[in-house]
C-alpha cells in the first residue's frame, strides 16, 4: 500500500540553523501539506501547496519557513534560521484532493532545536 | 472560524470495556468533512475514518463505530471491547469543502489519551 515518507525521522539541530525536512507523497497525489506538533499538544495546520504553488498558509507558517518541490516526487519544508520553538514534530501529509478528499499523514520528523 | 473540541483529555479503561469518545465541532459551512486519526506510541497519525455532512448514517468497522449526529455538532467514536494495542492519542478532525474559508486544510481537536489496561 501506498504511503508518505518522510526524512530524517530525527532531527538536532542549534538555534539559528537552517533545516530541511523532507517528504515524498504519495505518488498519485496533488495536495501536499504539513502540519507540525508541539510535544503534547494538538497537530497544527502549516501551509497546503498545490501545483507548484502555495494554497493556503496559516499564521505559524511566516518568513522563515518555505516549502518546495523540486522534483517530481520530493516535497520539503526549510526553516531558514531556526528558533527552539520550532523544536516539534512535523508531519508531512498528501491528499488527492482537497476538502473531502483524506489525508495521508508521513510518520514525522521531529525536530529539536538546541 | 473552524473549531473541533475533544474535552476528554485523558481515559483509562480496563481490556474488554467499550469506550467511547467524544467529538464536537463548530463550522459555518454547510459542507464538511470530518475525520478521525489515531497517534499510536510510536507517534504516526493513523487515517481511521472520514464522513461527509450529508451523510449521518453511522459506521461499524469491527470494534470500531461512529456516531454522527448533525444536531449536535457531534461525531462520537466507540471502541467495543477495547484492547491494549488501542492505546493511543486519538484526534477527531475538521476539513471545509470548495469554497470555506478553511477549505483543504484540517483543523484537529486537541486529542484524547486512551490506556487500556490488561
Amino acid at each position: 500500500e501506498p504511503e508518505v515518507t518522510q526524512t530524517p525521522s530525527h532531527q538536532v539541530t542549534q538555534m539559528g540553523q537552517e533545516v530541511i525536512l523532507r517528504c515524498v507523497p504519495i505518488s498519485n497525489h496533488l495536495y501536499f501539506y504539513w502540519y507540525r506538533q508541539i510535544l503534547g499538544q494538538k497537530v497544527e495546520f502549516l501551509v497546503s501547496f498545490y501545483n507548484n504553488e502555495i494554497s493556503e498558509k496559516s499564521e505559524i507558517f511566516d518568513d522563515q519557513f518555505s516549502v518546495e518541490r523540486p522534483d517530481g516526487s520530493n516535497f520539503t519544508l526549510k526553516i531558514r534560521s531556526t528558533k527552539l520553538e520550532d523544536s516539534a514534530m512535523y508531519f508531512c501529509a498528501s491528499s488527492v484532493d482537497q476538502g473531502e478528499e483524506t489525508q495521508y499523514f508521513g510518520p514525522g520528523t521531529r525536530l529539536l532545536v538546541l | 472560524a473552524q473549531k473541533v473540541t475533544q474535552a476528554q483529555t485523558e481515559i483509562s479503561v480496563v481490556e474488554k470495556e467499550d469506550v467511547t469518545l467524544d467529538c464536537v465541532y463548530e463550522t459555518r459551512d454547510t459542507t464538511y468533512y470530518l475525520f478521525w486519526y489515531k497517534q499510536p506510541p510510536s507517534g504516526e497519525l493513523v487515517f481511521l475514518i472520514r464522513r461527509n455532512s450529508f451523510d449521518e448514517q453511522n459506521e461499524i468497522s469491527g470494534r470500531y463505530s461512529w456516531n454522527f449526529q448533525k444536531s449536535t455538532s457531534s461525531f462520537n467514536f466507540t471502541i467495543t471491547a477495547s484492547q491494549v494495542v488501542d492505546s493511543a492519542v486519538y484526534f477527531c478532525a475538521l476539513s471545509e469543502a470548495a469554497g470555506g474559508t478553511s477549505y483543504g486544510k484540517l483543523t484537529f481537536g486537541q486529542g484524547t489519551i486512551l490506556t487500556v489496561h490488561p
